[in-house]
């Protein structure tokens, strides 16, 4: 499985872009992309997967460049809501069981 | 559809106590997996079960266990509890037919055990 690094925390404010990095050199070739959001005492949350290039939903975008060895998590305009830990993961397509492993994650906190 | 449901919420236990912990996933999700989280040691995996067997497991003690029911619902117990035992259990499941395979998790379970 491939290991993610991310930062540990970062800062922001209302109405502003945060923009999450996450390295993970050793990425296979079949391995997805996936950001999941964690508020405290839940569970995390599903945000957005991707292979390769952009993908955009209703709530965030995930960039990836050419060489997938790194990814971007954007959320655009934040909210006092989106403080949370956002976790990267990196995981094997389908039937290789679910281990994905859950690094340190970002913790992100939006300030007024 | 309804989301993954965990019971009880709560539970304070002592040392050397058994618990069982229950989980119903989404409607259609036949895999269940099950993670403890701590403030040290992060997210770690248990185990995952498919269609009632144990497909993987995570490194923890025997005293970790879990099973899965034709319905598709889950449980884990753990026994002789210990008091790094205390954590919030996760359980999440998926749709493993999917190309694009993610989890849903459940609100978890806080396991305080003095």
């Amino acid at each position: 499985l491939a290991k993610t690094t991310q930062p540990i925390s970062m800062d922001s404010y209302e109405g502003q872009e945060v923009n999450i990095t996450c390295s993970h050199n050793n990425i296979a070739t079949n391995d997805y992309i996936t950001w999941y959001q964690q508020f405290p005492s839940q569970g995390p949350r599903f945000i957005i997967q991707g292979y390769k290039t952009k993908v955009t939903n209703e709530v965030a975008s995930l960039f990836i460049p050419a060489d997938r060895k790194s990814s971007t998590l954007s959320l655009p305009r934040v909210s006092l809501s989106d403080t949370a830990v956002y976790y990267c993961l990196v995981g094997p397509r389908v039937a290789a069981g679910n281990k994905l492993t859950f690094g340190g994650g970002t913790r992100v906190l939006v300030k007024p | 559809k309804a989301g993954v449901t965990q019971t009880p919420r709560y539970l304070i236990k002592t040392r050397g106590q058994q618990v069982t912990l229950s989980c119903s996933p989404i409607s259609g999700h036949r895999s269940v997996s099950w993670y403890q989280q701590t403030p040290g040691q992060g997210l770690q995996f248990l185990f995952e079960y498919f269609s009632e067997t144990q497909r993987n497991k995570g490194n923890f003690p025997g005293r970790f266990s879990g099973r899965q029911f034709s319905n598709s619902r889950s449980e884990m117990n753990v026994s002789t509890l210990e008091l790094g035992d205390s954590a919030l259990y996760l359980c999440a499941s998926s749709d493993r037919t999917s190309v694009q395979e993610t989890q849903y998790f459940g609100p978890g379970t806080r396991l305080l055990v003095l």
